[in-house]
């Protein structure tokens, strides 16, 4: 059975504080990782990842995956209280279905 | 605007009766999608449907069904909905590009409001 599992649930930072979100996976056939935030309702896309050791940015966030350790990182430096949100993480295994973790929730305080 | 729209937004029901949730987008995507959201489980997929008249089941299809008649609309249809069905519904749209059709498809993945089901 395919598995995600995103650590930590939740966490607590200040403004300015730098987090990391993990995502780690046990798939068949992986093909590719994507990050989502999803703040209010819908989910937005934020990086998708396919290649170990390519890392992804977007002004303060970043990500990169590991292939052979199975892991990816989401990386949010200088925090802002507009970054709280659940983050997702989802992977790709095969030409399947999309399978989703159960999400970190950050709270960035002022 | 380019966007995925779902009616209704929030719909409070009994167990047994019969409902559709209806999801439409505007920008001609071959590739749709429905999801659940509950806590503690994250985000599973119920189906999804590779253009018109082509659905196939995601992880979670059991106690649900879809149709794909127009490219634009893909409704969820609960036969005789249940209390274990309450939960935040998305629907999802992308196109489908050739080739590889996979990351394609996710990576551009456009997610509707949300629908909030509630069966009593």
């Amino acid at each position: 059975e395919d598995k995600v599992v995103q650590s930590p649930l939740s966490l607590v930072v200040h403004e300015g504080d730098t987090v990391t979100l993990n995502c780690s996976y046990e798939v068949t056939n992986f093909r590719s990782l994507l990050w989502y935030k999803q703040e209010k309702k819908a989910p937005t896309f934020l990086f998708m990842l396919t290649s170990s050791g390519i890392e992804k940015k977007s002004g303060r966030l970043s990500s990169i995956l590991d292939k052979k350790e199975l892991f990816s990182i989401l990386n949010i430096t200088a925090t802002q209280t507009g970054d709280s949100a659940i983050y997702l993480c989802a992977v790709i295994p095969g030409y399947s279905t999309l399978t989703f973790g159960k999400g970190t929730m950050l709270l960035v305080s002022p | 605007e380019a966007q995925v729209t779902q009616n209704p937004r929030y719909l409070i029901t009994v167990t047994g009766k019969k409902l559709t949730v209806t999801c439409s987008q505007n920008m001609n995507h071959e590739y749709m999608s429905w999801y659940r959201q509950d806590p503690g489980l994250g985000l599973r997929q119920i189906y999804y449907s590779m253009n018109v008249e082509v659905t196939d089941k995601g992880d979670v299809p059991e106690g649900y069904k879809v149709s794909r008649k127009e490219k634009r609309n893909f409704p969820l249809i609960l036969e005789s909905p249940s209390p274990n069905q309450t939960s935040l519904y998305f629907c999802a749209s992308s196109r489908t590009p050739s080739g590889s059709w996979g990351e394609g498809v996710y990576n551009e993945q456009f997610f509707g409001p949300g629908t909030r089901l509630t069966v009593l």
